[in-house]
């Protein structure tokens, strides 16, 4: 069964700072690998969704990677804002129970806080 | 707009009855989902829907009953058999069948708590 861990739990920086969050998960026979920001009680958005045959993706002062073989993805933010203080979530898409669907499978998040 | 919409916000429920939380969805997707979220936890799937007329249980579907009358809509009701189903539960939504690429997009969700 697929695990996602993600590491730090909890991150807080200064502004202007550039930092990565790491992603890792145990079975690398996934289809694609998708990271969301989530803010205190609200849904999830969507932030980059990388194919498994890429090795990255970016938006603005985003970028995600993948290393699908050693099972690692990172996040890295590029000079920290106070407005990009939020949870960050990894979810790999793989196919569930064989039955051509695909799931997601998610990690506990990261916490990060910007301090102005 | 195109979105995913939830409703309510917030319910409140007694111990023993049902309830039943909306999700609808604008974007023309094939397949949806429900997720439940508790705190420091990561998502776990309750049921998902491929196509309207069918859906699936996920890892948590124990206590939990869905439809899938319309393409744009995705009721779950939690029933008086869900032990614990104070959560944060949210909905979203894909294209199917696309194999590799179906980014799924989420609702706002909806904050149920039993007293």
């Amino acid at each position: 069964k697929q695990e996602v861990t993600q590491i730090p739990a909890a991150l807080s920086v200064p502004e202007g700072e550039n930092l990565v969050l790491n992603c890792s998960f145990t079975d690398s026979a996934i289809y694609n690998l998708q990271w969301f920001r989530q803010d205190p009680g609200k849904g999830l958005t969507s932030l980059l969704l990388i194919q498994s045959s890429q090795r990255e993706q970016t938006s603005g002062r985003l970028n995600a990677s993948l290393d699908k073989s050693s099972g690692r993805s990172t996040l890295y933010i590029a000079a920290s804002q106070p407005g990009d203080s939020a949870t960050y979530l990894c979810a790999v898409n793989e196919e569930y129970s064989g039955a051509g669907s695909y799931q997601l499978t998610f990690g506990k998040g990261t916490k990060l806080s910007v301090i102005p | 707009d195109g979105g995913i919409t939830q409703s309510p916000k917030y319910l409140f429920r007694k111990e023993g009855q049902n309830v039943t939380l909306s999700c609808e969805q604008n974007l023309n997707h094939d397949a949806m989902y429900w997720y439940r979220q508790d705190p420091g936890q990561g998502l776990r799937l309750i049921y998902y829907s491929q196509i309207v007329n069918d859906f699936q249980k996920g890892d948590i579907a124990e206590g939990y009953s869905v439809s899938r009358e319309k393409k744009e809509s995705f009721p779950l009701t939690v029933t008086s058999a869900q032990k614990n189903p104070t959560a944060f539960y949210l909905c979203a939504s894909s294209m199917a069948g696309l194999g590799s690429y179906n980014e799924q997009f989420f609702g706002p969700g909806t904050r149920l708590t039993v007293l």
